[in-house]
């Protein structure tokens, strides 16, 4: 088993739709979570991160950490079609330095 | 401020030959990470550096994987020699010192072809 796992898609969504991506865990001494958005062709850029549970809001965008489900989500509200890209979600433990990745989910968003 | 640079973009080898791929991280970055990421998953991690010493090489493929950071600057990472499954994208990142979340800076990434 992965230590996360992320449904790869493809996701595809029309213009102004919510989306909604997701990871789970198993190792319960993550502490930090990320999403990065990858474009193609480019490398990835944080996007989000939350540390321990909770939510976090930023513009269009919600992180979602509830740690006794083990599950992570980003939400992304009135999508637009340059929101199309590879949405990486990343993991660690609190005092280590390495980053654990999903899958990632490839989206599109169809204007 | 400049991101991290990488060269070349693109490779293209047969295997069993050498090749290198080169990074520069973000002036000031002490901490620098070499991954792979294999075409539809998530990058993996290589090696770690700390200046120019290896924090993390456990996942390195040592028998023909080989990575330095001599003066903690510019880092080089090479494969000699490469198999078909080294195909992949070399993403360089790096990191500044006391972030607690960890964020990092990914340079563009070398994208490796193995025929």
């Amino acid at each position: 088993q992965k230590e996360v796992e992320q449904d790869p898609g493809p996701l595809s969504v029309p213009e102004g739709a919510i989306v909604s991506l997701n990871c789970t865990y198993s190792n319960s001494a993550f502490q930090y979570f990320m999403w990065y958005r990858q474009y193609s062709r480019k490398g990835p850029e944080l996007l989000m991160y939350t540390y321990s549970s909770g939510n976090k809001e930023d513009g269009r965008f919600t992180a979602q950490v509830d740690k006794s489900s083990k599950y992570i989500s980003l939400f992304i509200r009135d999508s637009q079609p340059s929101d199309s890209a590879t949405y990486l979600c990343a993991m660690k433990v609190q005092g280590a330095q390495k980053l654990v990745f999903g899958q990632g989910t490839r989206l599109t968003i169809n204007p | 401020e400049a991101g991290v640079a990488q060269s070349p973009r693109y490779k293209i080898i047969e295997k069993r030959q050498s090749v290198a791929f080169w990074c520069n991280p973000i002036s000031g970055h002490a901490t620098l990470y070499w991954y792979q990421q294999i075409l539809g998953q998530g990058p993996k991690l290589l090696i770690q550096f700390q200046n120019n010493g290896v924090v993390d090489d456990s996942q390195l493929p040592k028998d023909r994987f080989s990575a330095e950071r001599l003066k903690g600057v510019d880092s080089t990472l090479k494969i000699q020699p490469a198999k078909l499954e080294d195909s992949a994208v070399y993403l360089c990142a790096s990191r500044r010192t006391g972030t607690a979340y960890n964020e990092q800076f990914f340079g563009p990434g070398t994208r490796l072809t193995v025929l």
